[in-house]
């Protein structure tokens, strides 16, 4: 069965510090790869979507994510944190074949003022 | 606020019965997507609609079903529930999504339902 996994369920850090959260996924076809944040009592909003081209995106907020294809991997980065950072987020998969959408079981980041 | 709504925000039943949850897209979007969000299965996908067609079923139990009406809006139906439904419902809209090109889906504020 096709599976995304998020190996950090929940991250502490403070400000200032840098972010690496690890997605790897499990399908060996075409994906479509997106990092979503949920802040507390907000709705999922979309970071960082990875189609084609460049494995290196950035999204919003500074964010970035580099999609490795042999390693399956789609890791999301940070370079300094924020207070305001904190949240839950979610890698997903979209494997074209067959349109179907995998998220992984998310990671809960706080970060300490 | 990403555009898309749903109603209602919370809904509390009882097993066996049936509830229909609602979800508005954003203006033009044609694609639907809902989803199900436990704390021990995290979140999974359920349906895809386009423009009124179903596209793609993911893990979505016989006892589900769901629609796209003219109008574009969805519902999706959850019939002889069981204490195990209870979680959040996310629907999720984007313009395209009726080919293999996905859109970026923006998602509603979810239906809490808990089934006692």
């Amino acid at each position: 069965a096709q599976s995304v996994s998020q190996h950090n369920h929940h991250v502490i850090l403070s400000e200032a510090a840098s972010l690496e959260l690890g997605c790897n996924y499990s399908y060996g076809g075409t994906v479509n790869l997106f990092w979503y944040v949920q802040y507390p009592g907000q709705h999922l909003q979309l970071l960082l979507k990875y189609f084609s081209g460049d494995p290196l995106v950035k999204g919003i907020k500074g964010f970035e994510a580099e999609f490795i294809k042999s390693k399956f991997s789609f890791n999301l980065r940070k370079p300094s944190v924020q207070w305001s950072d904190t949240a839950e987020y979610f890698c997903a998969v979209n494997a074209l074949t067959g349109n179907q959408f995998y998220f992984g079981t998310g990671t809960s980041l706080t970060v300490i003022p | 606020d990403s555009g898309v709504t749903q109603t209602p925000k919370h809904l509390i039943t009882a097993t066996g019965q049936r509830v229909t949850l609602r979800c508005s897209p954003r203006s033009g979007d044609l694609s639907v997507y809902w989803y199900q969000q436990s704390l021990d299965q995290g979140l999974q996908f359920l349906i895809h609609y386009y423009n009124g067609e179903e596209r793609a079923k993911g893990n979505i139990l016989e006892r589900f079903s769901a629609q796209q009406f003219p109008d574009l809006h969805s519902e999706l139906n959850l019939s002889s529930l069981e204490l195990g439904d209870s979680a959040l419902y996310f629907c999720a809209s984007s313009v395209g999504g009726g080919g293999a090109v996905v859109e970026t889906q923006y998602f509603g504020p979810g239906t809490r339902l808990l089934v006692l």
